[in-house]
This record gives structure tokens, C-alpha cells and sequence, in this order.
């Protein structure tokens, strides 16, 4: 059973309309991850949850946030997408020193 | 900052061995990991290495770690095409807060 669950798996937007990705997992992990990868490029990081703690990437843009209400459920939020910002969205947990599990992803188009 | 490189391509024959290298710059690393992932997939991890040690070995992967020339591998013993995929080493540095920097991956490929 998948215990990092990504919804959607596909996203369609239009350019500068809000979307919401979500992830939830099963795993009771403390840390929860948001990568961006464009066409299997190398994963980037945009942000990470250490518990509550909000650990932003210097060269995360602003139009990229997040939110954790909960151990289980993190939010990746884009405010205004660009064309630029199609790509795919991997969210990931860790127990710390186990390597962080993937989910499946979310693949976001903007037109 | 961490700075994880690794050459873009590879290309075996069936039943020979892949070695899929891997570097980075941080020297305080704790963990190295390796990660497969499959087209449109998400990322699986394979295996993993912790910073004090040389090499790990299992099954068919063997995981070797030069800390001196902060230099990591993968070999893949008797390649299938089943693993015909892009393989990730990915860093995790002490005091980031479990933070994880990935490297550019290697596209493995398979030749039956």
C-alpha cells in the first residue's frame, strides 16, 4: 500500500490561477519534503518541514508555499504559476537516516 | 552548499556490471543514498551508506564511499534491463535538518 500519497497526479492550471497539491502519509515521519523536477533533471528542493519547522531554500520563490496542519498532510500551494513552474512536484518523508520516501507525484501543466 | 554531480549516461550490455559514480562537495555529509527512478515515476530508494563507512554491500549493489575524495558509487552486479532507469545519489548533510540535495542523475541504459 502507497504510503506517501500525492493528489492530484495530474494537474492542468491556467497561467496565474492558484493550485493546491497535497500529500499525506501514513509513515508518522516528522519530516516532510516538496521537490520540483523538470524533465528528470536532478529533484530541487523548495522546502521542508522539520515537525512545524519551516525550512525555506534561499532560491525558493515567493510564489511557492506550503503548509503542514498536521503530522500527516503538507500543502504545496502555487499562487500564481507561471509557464515555467510546469513540472513535476515530488513530495517525500523521513524518519531521518532511512533516506526520504517518494510518493508518486504530481504533474502540473500550465496553459 | 552542497553540490552533488554525476555523469549524465551510461550504457551496458546485459549481464555486465554497472558503476554509476557520484561526487559531492559537503563535507559533513551523514548519509549518502542511492535512488532509482522510473519514467513518470516517483523516486525509489535503493540503497544507502552512512558517512562512516567504506562500502556496503546488497545483493546485486554494491555501494562504495571514498570520504577522502568525497566520491561515492553504485555498482549493479549482472545488469538487467528491468534496471534501465535514472539512478540519483542524493547527500544529507548534519545540522540541515534532515535537509537532502540530490545529484543530476545518470541515465542507465540496458542493451539486451
Amino acid at each position: 500500500d502507497a504510503m506517501v500519497i500525492q493528489n492530484p497526479r495530474y494537474q492542468v492550471t491556467q497561467f496565474g490561477k492558484p493550485v493546491t497539491l497535497s500529500c499525506s502519509q501514513t509513515l508518522n515521519h516528522n519530516v516532510m519534503y516538496w521537490y520540483q523536477q523538470k524533465s528528470s533533471q536532478a529533484p530541487k528542493l523548495l522546502f521542508h518541514y522539520y515537525d512545524k519547522d519551516f525550512n525555506n531554500e534561499a532560491d525558493t520563490p515567493d510564489n511557492f508555499q506550503s503548509r503542514r496542519p498536521n503530522t500527516s498532510f503538507c500543502f504545496l500551494d502555487i499562487r500564481s504559476p507561471g509557464l515555467g513552474d510546469a513540472a513535476m512536484y515530488l513530495c517525500a518523508t523521513s524518519a531521518g537516516g532511512l533516506g526520504p520516501s517518494f510518493g508518486e507525484g504530481s504533474w502540473l501543466t500550465v496553459v | 552548499g552542497e553540490d552533488v554531480e554525476q555523469s549524465l549516461f551510461l550504457s551496458v550490455r546485459e549481464g555486465d556490471s554497472s558503476v554509476i559514480n557520484c561526487t559531492y562537495t559537503d563535507s559533513s555529509s551523514t548519509y549518502l543514498y542511492w535512488y532509482k527512478q522510473e519514467p513518470g515515476a516517483g523516486l525509489q530508494l535503493l540503497t544507502y551508506i552512512f558517512s562512516n563507512m567504506d562500502m556496503k554491500q546488497d545483493q546485486r549493489l554494491t555501494v562504495l564511499l571514498n570520504k577522502k575524495d568525497k566520491h561515492l558509487s553504485l555498482r549493479i552486479a549482472d545488469t538487467q534491463t528491468g534496471d534501465s532507469a535514472i539512478y540519483f545519489c542524493a547527500e544529507e548533510v548534519a545540522g540541515g535538518y534532515q535537509k537532502v540535495t540530490f545529484g543530476t542523475g545518470t541515465k542507465l541504459q540496458v542493451i539486451p
